[in-house]
Formats: C-alpha cells, structure tokens, sequence
C-alpha cells in the first residue's frame, strides 16, 4: 500500500534556486495538504487543497504555489528559494474534513545554501 | 495565527514509568487530535477526540478532550523503548475544518 508518496526525500538548492516537491495519493482522498516542520516548531500548514483545482493558503503561503490538477496530485513550488524554507516538507491527505486523520508522506528535507 | 502550546517540551523516562503530557489552546478546539512522530517518518494519528469531556484510549495511550475545549491530555502508561518520538496535539479550526493546526510537540525518550 502506497500510500501518500514524496519525491524527493533529499534534496540541496542554492539561493535563487527553483524546483517543485511532488505528492502523490493513491487513497482517492479529496483533501490534500502541505506543512513544513522545523525544529522545536511543530508543523505549520503552507497550503491545502479540498479537490481538484481548488486550493488555498494555509499559515505559511509565503514563497510557496501549489496546484491540483488531478484527486491524486499535489505538487509545491519554490520559485525562488531562500535558506528561510530550509526545513522539512510533508504532504499530507485525508478523506474528508473535521475527521482530523491525515495521512502524512515520509517526508521531503530541503536545504537551501 | 492559532497557537498549540504543549508541556512539556520534552521528555526522558525510564522504561516502564508512566507519562503525561498536555495540549493549550487560546481558542476553543471542537476536535482534538493526538499525532505521534517516529525519528525520520511523517506523523501518525494515535487518537481522535470529539468531545468535551471525553476520555478515549488506544491500547497504553489515554487522552482526554479538556471541558473548556481548549485543552487536551494524553497519557502513556508503562512505557516501552518504542515509545520513543515526538507527539503532537492537532485540531481544526472550527470555522471551515479543512485547516489542522498542530502543537509544538513535545520530544519523548525512554531510557531502557
């Protein structure tokens, strides 16, 4: 069972610097999210999607564009990196709202020099 | 934005010793969620609580939805060395749901 899957688990950019984390679901959720999580900090929400071409800023949207154009995809773009969004990536699904059972990915760590 | 705070911020028990750890909130949470992290994986949900006043539990773990509805509890008794990582309090935002906010966490070992 696949699951959510992340690509790619490591990655190193320098400033300036573009690339897009890839998500992908095969539970034919309609939810979809992304969090970064630093140290000490938690996870906090970059953006979410409730379906397909619908998607929407979470806490931390800045610097960061998403995407849905398919249930199972939900790619992160960082046009610009900075070593701000040097963290940890998770993209995250789930079945509907209010249940509060995400399915988290293994995770993406990017780190921006 | 919404703040989680948990205590404590972390952890380090011997084997077989009981824990406690709690979640605050600012706001009333109608939803509190308990998410634990193992070393390099994404985190995974232990228990849901849907209402205030409730006490659920998953095997050793027991977690409680606070009354006010702004804070929550969760118990871990006589802990094993695989109860290492890190555990985080979440909930939704109560307008829409679509949007978990999740805690600090706090950083548990067990000292075998």
């Amino acid at each position: 069972n696949a699951g959510v899957t992340q690509t790619p688990k490591f990655r190193i950019l320098k400033i300036g610097q573009s690339m897009t984390l890839q998500c992908a679901q095969d539970m034919n959720h309609n939810y979809m999210y992304w969090y970064r999580q630093d140290p000490g900090m938690g996870l906090k929400l970059i953006y979410y999607s409730v379906g397909a071409g619908i998607t929407d800023k979470g806490e931390v949207p800045n610097g960061y564009n998403v995407s849905r154009s398919t249930t199972e995809d939900f790619p992160l773009r960082l046009e610009l990196a900075a070593p701000s969004q040097t963290s940890v990536y998770f993209c995250a699904s789930s079945k509907g709202q209010f249940t509060g059972e995400l399915f988290f990915g293994e995770g993406s760590r990017l780190t921006v020099l | 934005g919404q703040q989680l705070n948990q205590s404590p911020q972390s952890m380090f028990i011997q084997e077989g010793e009981d824990v406690s750890m709690n979640c605050t909130s600012s706001s009333i949470f109608n939803t509190w969620l308990w998410y634990k992290q193992d070393p390099g994986e994404g985190p995974v949900l232990l228990i849901a609580l849907y209402k205030a006043g409730e006490l659920t539990s998953n095997g050793r773990l027991t977690a409680q939805f606070g009354i006010t509805r702004k804070d929550s509890f969760l118990n871990i008794s006589a802990s094993i060395p695989s109860d290492v990582g890190i555990y985080f309090c979440a909930g939704p935002r109560s307008n829409t749901g679509n949007q978990f906010y999740f805690g600090t966490g706090t950083s548990l070992t067990v000292i075998p």
